[in-house]
């Protein structure tokens, strides 16, 4: 029972490289997240996914895409990584109102 | 930017002292939950609230839905040196259905 799954766990770029960040969940749940966490300000939310096919906005969507490939997977793509993108980065998922459960996070530096 | 607002930003307490932190927003929430996040992991749930004016407690752990759906607080009593990490409030918007995070509280105990 694997829950939420993210990869990479580590990755440098550098800038104006591209990089997809892998989220996939085998808890059957129709929500699903993905945020950046900087040091003194919370987990920011990037892209959100109410559903497969939808996908929404979310407070910081600048310089990030997002596919929601089917139920299972989320992923978020990187197209030009600028030093500012250097963060951890999580996905989530949950099933409407309810807690929501939290891959182990990517870290990635951009240089 | 960010719709959360959680106090304090950070609290030094000494070891048997009760704890109190909060979060407030001008948006209406359907959905409170707190978490906890100890270093190099993602968030782990502590408690889950579901309806205004519910409280709940998990525990040392006592969390407050508040009335206006605008606001929760978490109490922590008697605190202990393993108390010590981040503590971040989510609410779930209503409107939106989107799940985002306070700044966070940083917790450090002194036995």
């Amino acid at each position: 029972n694997a829950g939420v799954t993210q990869t990479p766990k580590f990755q440098v770029l550098k800038t104006g490289q591209s990089m997809t960040l892998q989220c996939a969940q085998d808890m059957n749940h129709n929500s699903m997240y993905w945020y950046r966490q900087d040091p003194g300000m919370g987990l920011r939310l990037i892209y959100y996914s109410a559903s497969e096919g939808t996908t929404d906005k979310g407070e910081v969507p600048n310089g990030y895409n997002v596919s929601r490939l089917n139920k299972r997977e989320f992923s978020l793509r990187l197209e030009s990584a600028a030093p500012s993108q250097t963060s951890v980065y999580f996905c989530a998922t949950n099933r409407g109102r309810s807690e929501a459960f939290f891959g182990q996070g990517t870290r990635l530096t951009v240089v | 930017g960010q719709q959360l607002n959680q106090s304090p930003q950070s609290m030094f307490i000494q070891e048997g002292e009760d704890v109190s932190m909060n979060c407030t927003s001008s948006s209406i929430f359907n959905t409170w939950l707190w978490y906890k996040q100890d270093p190099g992991e993602g968030p782990v749930l502590l408690i889950a609230l579901y309806k205004a004016g519910e409280l709940t407690s998990n525990g040392r752990l006592t969390a407050q839905f508040g009335i206006t759906r605008k606001d929760s607080f978490l109490n922590i009593s008697a605190s202990i040196p393993s108390d010590v990490g981040i503590y971040f409030c989510a609410g779930q918007l209503s409107n939106t259905g989107k799940l985002i995070f306070g700044q966070g509280t940083t917790l450090q105990v002194k036995p």
